[in-house]
């Protein structure tokens, strides 16, 4: 059964603490693994896409990386206003359209 | 401004009384889909679309419908809610690029309660 697993549930970090988020996934033939940031009472917002092992991308103190196996969101110096649920996601072979979300992490950044 | 929006914001009905959730994207997107988020088990497909007049179930289909008969609209149906349909529900849009996925954009979500 194809699952997306992220960890920590939840992180409370200071103001300046640098930290990584985990997305771990098993689905099979991986076509996409996205990142989105979603705020109380908000829709999720795209963060990144990465398609290939090896690849990073990067915004601001963000950093999305990815492997064969996981995926992870390093946190720079993070300040309060990054404070959010990151939720993953990755696309299913069998089309476009088919996601599955892992059920996310709450960051919390304390000033 | 680009955007999906989501209408009604909150709801809250009875058991068996039909109810339709609007879902609008001005982005001219060809793939729109159908969202429930719940505590402790995230974000799971309810349908997809991948054009006009083509719909498609996700993960979660049971008692909802969908249709689309223009590409900016996509109305998720419930024909006989019940209180296992209590949550947030969001719509969401995204260009077609060939077998390549672009970013799905989100509307603000809609919080429905099924008494």
């Amino acid at each position: 059964e194809d699952q997306v697993t992220q960890s920590p549930e939840a992180l409370r970090l200071q103001e300046g603490e640098s930290s990584s988020l985990n997305c771990s996934y098993t689905v099979s033939g991986l076509r996409g693994l996205f990142w989105y940031r979603q705020d109380p009472g908000k829709g999720p917002e795209f963060l990144f896409t990465l398609y290939s092992a090896g690849e990073e991308k990067e915004k601001e103190r963000l950093k999305a990386t990815l492997t064969k196996k996981e995926s992870f969101l390093h946190i720079t110096a993070p300040k309060p206003e990054d404070s959010a649920t990151y939720l993953c996601a990755v696309q299913k072979p069998q089309g476009a359209q088919k996601l599955v979300f892992g059920q996310g992490t709450r960051l919390t950044i304390n000033p | 401004e680009a955007q999906v929006t989501q209408n009604p914001r909150y709801l809250i009905t009875v058991t068996g009384k039909k109810l339709t959730v609007t879902c609008s994207q001005n982005m001219n997107h060809e793939y729109m889909s159908w969202y429930r988020q719940d505590p402790g088990l995230g974000l799971r497909q309810i349908y997809y679309s991948m054009n006009v007049e083509v719909t498609d179930k996700g993960d979660v289909p049971e008692g909802y419908k969908v249709s689309r008969k223009e590409k900016r609209n996509f109305p998720l149906i419930l024909e006989s809610p019940s209180p296992n349909q209590t949550s947030l529900y969001f719509c969401a849009s995204s260009s077609a690029a060939g077998l390549a996925y672009n970013e799905q954009f989100f509307g603000p979500g809609t919080r429905l309660t099924v008494l």
